[in-house]
């Protein structure tokens, strides 16, 4: 079985400083990991992907997130967040389940940046 | 190249009606999903498909039904719509690499009355 956890609901930081979305893992396998953006009324769109090359992986926009195999978090951080981070983001595992791929997505972590 | 299609964009229906999403992938992929969006639960995995002519339950598949009878394809069906329905629907689809990210429509309003 597989499972993705968002530890946290709601996000809220000042613009221009760090930002932080902590995302833990349970998988039976070596997952592939993933972070989505969905803004306001939009589609989801991929932000990063792990792919087990680099445990440090960059995705667009300035986001970045470290697999950490020990800890099975794969939290996503931004170094100085600005107002059109304002969104949901999700994070997801995917992973095989009865001979199947399956992809869990977490519960959402809606992130303000408040100006 | 158009990615992944739903239609309609939105719809209201009353109870006990029945309706049919349309997902269309134009990117020739193997595998496709429906998931239900709820606030605070993030996204739900109904059915999904990893090829033609193949379907398979998710983790919340009850009163809905799928077809996948060609590749680019996938069909959500609702036979008789209860307001425990009403929510966002999302197709996605991916090629069936390893590590591949999923390609999502722009989704589906769906109330049920």
């Amino acid at each position: 079985a597989q499972s993705v956890t968002q530890l946290d609901s709601h996000v809220s930081v000042s613009e221009g400083t760090p930002v932080l979305l902590r995302c833990n893992y349970s998988s039976s396998y070596s997952p592939s990991l993933f972070w989505y953006v969905q803004h306001p009324n939009k589609g989801l769109q991929l932000l990063l992907k792990y792919t087990s090359a680099a445990t440090l992986v960059k995705g667009i926009n300035g986001f970045e997130a470290e697999f950490k195999k020990s800890e099975t978090s794969f939290h996503l951080t931004k170094p100085s967040a600005h107002m059109s981070d304002a969104a949901e983001y999700f994070c997801v595992v995917r992973g095989t389940s009865g001979g199947y791929q399956k992809v869990t997505f977490g519960t959402g972590t809606k992130l303000q940046v408040i100006p | 190249n158009a990615g992944v299609t739903q239609t309609p964009k939105f719809r209201v229906l009353k109870t006990g009606q029945s309706m049919t999403l349309l997902c269309a992938q134009d990117m020739n992929h193997e595998y496709m999903y429906w998931y239900r969006q709820d606030p605070g639960m993030g996204l739900r995995l109904i059915h999904y498909s990893v090829g033609e002519g193949t379907t398979a339950k998710g983790e919340v598949p009850d009163g809905y039904n799928v077809s996948r009878l060609k590749k680019q394809n996938f069909l959500l069906g609702l036979e008789s719509a209860a307001p425990s329905q009403t929510s966002v629907y999302f197709c996605a689809s991916r090629d069936g690499r390893a590590n591949e990210k999923l390609f999502f429509g722009s989704g589906t309003q769906l109330s049920v009355l």
